[in-house]
């Protein structure tokens, strides 16, 4: 088992949609959480960040992490085709020294 | 101010030949990191480098990658003896510190053929 698992998809949605993207991990010393967003041939950039359990919120997006069931997952509301993209979540424990990556999920979202 | 450069862009190489990559960090970021995106397998950590400390190389496939990190700043990762299976996009990133508590900016990365 991956610690990091992340359906690629593709997910297509029309615009307005709410997206739901998900990861789970198998690593219980991981409590820093992190959702980048690539798009196509540059590189990911940060898009929220998390620590420890609970939800965070900023504009259109929300992290939720629930440490229990070593589940993650990112709302997108009102998705905008310029949300089409890949999400990766990304982790780390306080004694790591690298950010774990998914796979990531490819997102399209169509006017 | 300027983000962190990677070049070459494009590389394209036969099976065989050495090639380097260069990393340009944010001025001022003292870790720097290397991974590798292949097609359908997400960001693989390959290297580590935090300020004077030791790089953490527990990433790196094989001997016949390295990496190196001059005076804190620019690194070169270099892959001997390319293999048909290293071709895939080496991305470099910086951070003013730990990762867990200081976000990566990364690179456009550099799009590795070997032929």
């Amino acid at each position: 088992q991956k610690e990091v698992e992340q359906d690629p998809g593709p997910l297509s949605v029309p615009e307005g949609a709410i997206v739901s993207l998900n990861c789970t991990y198998s690593n219980s010393a991981f409590q820093y959480f992190m959702w980048y967003r690539q798009y196509s041939r540059k590189g990911p950039e940060l898009l929220m960040y998390t620590y420890s359990s609970g939800n965070k919120e900023d504009g259109r997006f929300t992290a939720q992490v629930d440490k229990s069931s070593k589940y993650i997952s990112l709302f997108i509301r009102d998705s905008q085709p310029s949300d089409s993209a890949t999400y990766l979540c990304a982790m780390i424990g306080q004694a790591g020294t690298a950010l774990i990556f998914g796979k990531g999920t490819t997102l399209s979202v169509s006017s | 101010g300027a983000g962190v450069s990677q070049s070459p862009s494009n590389k394209v190489t036969e099976k065989g030949k050495d090639v380097e990559l260069r990393c340009d960090p944010i001025s001022g970021h003292t870790a720097l990191y290397w991974y590798r995106q292949s097609l359908g397998q997400g960001l693989e950590f390959l290297i580590y480098f935090q300020g004077n400390s030791a790089p953490d190389k527990s990433g790196l496939p094989s001997d016949r990658f390295s990496a190196e990190r001059t005076g804190g700043s620019v690194s070169t990762l270099t892959i001997q003896r390319t293999q048909q299976e290293d071709s895939a996009v080496y991305l470099c990133a910086s951070s003013r510190g730990r990762p867990d508590n200081s976000p990566l900016h990364f690179g456009n990365g550099t799009r590795l053929t070997v032929t």
